[in-house]
């Protein structure tokens, strides 16, 4: 059970823009770094944001990130049908001794 | 190019022993660490540990520790996660990813390069 809270699915239309938000506590988002990947079906996890908000090389700035005191939220603008796949939010959490993974969100272009 | 090798998928009994493998290439081996992620079927990440190739220096998750061990040869710039008995509950795909930056800063890890996975199917 992942003590950072994902909503599990989000949709919207080509072109538009989603929100994904990852909740904790202070032991996890609050005092430290978050970084989102993204599980394309079939694929390995990728990197995309790193230090709350920072963008590895090569991804694309329609990626966002930001955090904000225990939650922390990716965006994607100029949704593309490519960008179907799972989104993970990670952070060390001081508690467990564990870098730990959110549950997971489904991203879904209709 | 830098990139992360794994070694290929495995099918094995209850009990038996597993060691499967990552080798790294394009980049200074022992300068990175190297995490370990399980994923279930069907399921979400989990991060089972981290490894230093360069010290052996390494966390555990405490949902791992005792459950698997981390190792490297860096000699052929590879890192291993090693099982001593199965359990048909570790049928799973496991990744490895390399920590972004040489130091381990627990509050700002992130993985930048990831391995393509080797599939674990325990089954008697």
């Amino acid at each position: 059970q992942s003590v950072l809270t994902q909503p599990p699915s989000v949709s919207a239309a080509p072109g538009q823009k989603v929100t994904i938000s990852c909740s904790g506590t202070s032991s996890r988002i609050e005092n430290n770094s978050v970084s989102w990947y993204q599980e394309l079906p079939g694929t390995a996890p990728n990197l995309l944001i790193f230090d709350n908000h920072k963008r590895p090389s090569g991804i694309p700035d329609r990626f966002s990130g930001s955090k904000s005191g225990t939650s922390a939220t990716l965006g994607i603008t100029g949704l593309q049908t490519g960008d179907e796949a799972d989104y993970y939010c990670g952070t060390w959490d001081a508690s467990l001794s564990s870098f730990v993974f959110g549950t997971g969100t489904k991203v879904t272009v209709l | 190019e830098v990139q992360l090798v794994q070694s290929g998928a495995e099918m094995k009994k209850p009990g038996e022993s597993l060691k499967i493998s990552c080798r790294g290439s394009g980049y200074s081996f022992t300068s990175y660490w190297i995490g370990w992620v399980r994923q279930m079927p069907g399921k979400g990440l989990e991060w089972m540990g981290i490894f230093h190739p360069g010290d052996s220096d390494s966390r555990y998750s405490p949902s791992f520790k005792g459950q698997v061990t981390m190792s490297a040869d860096k000699s052929i710039s590879t890192a291993y996660l090693q099982w001593s008995s199965l359990k048909a509950s570790d049928t799973a795909m496991y990744y490895c990813a390399r920590q972004l930056g040489g130091s381990l800063s627990l509050g700002r890890i992130s993985f930048d390069v990831w391995g393509p996975g080797t599939r674990v199917t325990i089954s008697s």
